[in-house]
């Protein structure tokens, strides 16, 4: 399984502002799935992209996967005070396993 | 909506003791996982489990470690003879086909 590289690693915004943050990884894949963690809690899962697809969204989130440059960006837009938490990339082939990276740590200042 | 659900939320435990790690999948996932986080670092893959037999696991899991789904509805992680390195997040996972993986809360396990 491979991991995926999250741009940056920390990210300071004020509330209503938009936030992207973009992921790099190094091999073919089925599909890229984002995860957020808040502080000191599980993983969530916010949304999945397959292979085959350039963009997706679910509700303030937006995913774009360009598998030629082998990169991925999560736009948040219209950020909350709530959205403050680590987010992480997850490129899969045919592994089991999700690997992550060190994230991007944003921060949502009310 | 179904959630997985993790006992108990925090783990103190003697080194060289033995620990049991437990989590409640949600109902119709055939896949688990345990992944476990080390304070200020990376999520890290541990094992994964399918039709009753491991189908993946990292270096990580050593001998020390095991799995088992011991009735349709636990999975559980045992630590034989816990090390002070061992004290962590650790995280259960749950998911479908091809299908994104549900984390629960974890079980911070500490190490004496």
């Amino acid at each position: 399984s491979q991991q995926g590289e999250e741009d940056p690693q920390a990210l300071s915004i004020q509330e209503g502002e938009n936030a992207t943050m973009n992921c790099s990884y190094k091999t073919s894949i089925n599909n890229l799935q984002w995860y957020r963690q808040n502080s000191g809690r599980g993983l969530v899962h916010l949304i999945l992209i397959r292979s085959n697809e350039r963009e997706k969204h679910s509700g303030r989130l937006r995913v774009t996967l360009d598998t030629s440059k082998k990169s991925s960006s999560l736009l948040i837009t219209a950020s909350r005070a709530a959205d403050t938490a680590s987010y992480f990339c997850a490129p899969k082939a045919g592994s089991y396993q999700l690997t992550f990276g060190k994230g991007t740590k944003l921060s949502v200042i009310p | 909506e179904p959630e997985v659900t993790q006992t108990p939320s925090h783990q103190v435990t003697q080194m060289g003791q033995e620990v049991i790690l437990r989590c409640v999948p949600i109902s119709n996932h055939l896949y688990f996982y345990w992944y476990r986080q080390i304070l200020g670092q990376k999520v890290e893959f541990l094992v994964s489990f399918y039709n009753n037999e491991i189908s993946e696991k990292s270096e990580i899991f050593d001998d020390q470690f095991s799995v088992e789904r011991p009735d349709g509805s636990n999975f559980t992680l045992k630590i034989r003879s816990t090390k002070l390195e061992d004290s962590a997040m650790y995280f259960c996972a749950s998911g479908q086909t091809n299908q994104p993986q549900h984390f629960g809360d974890g079980t911070r396990l500490s190490i004496l």
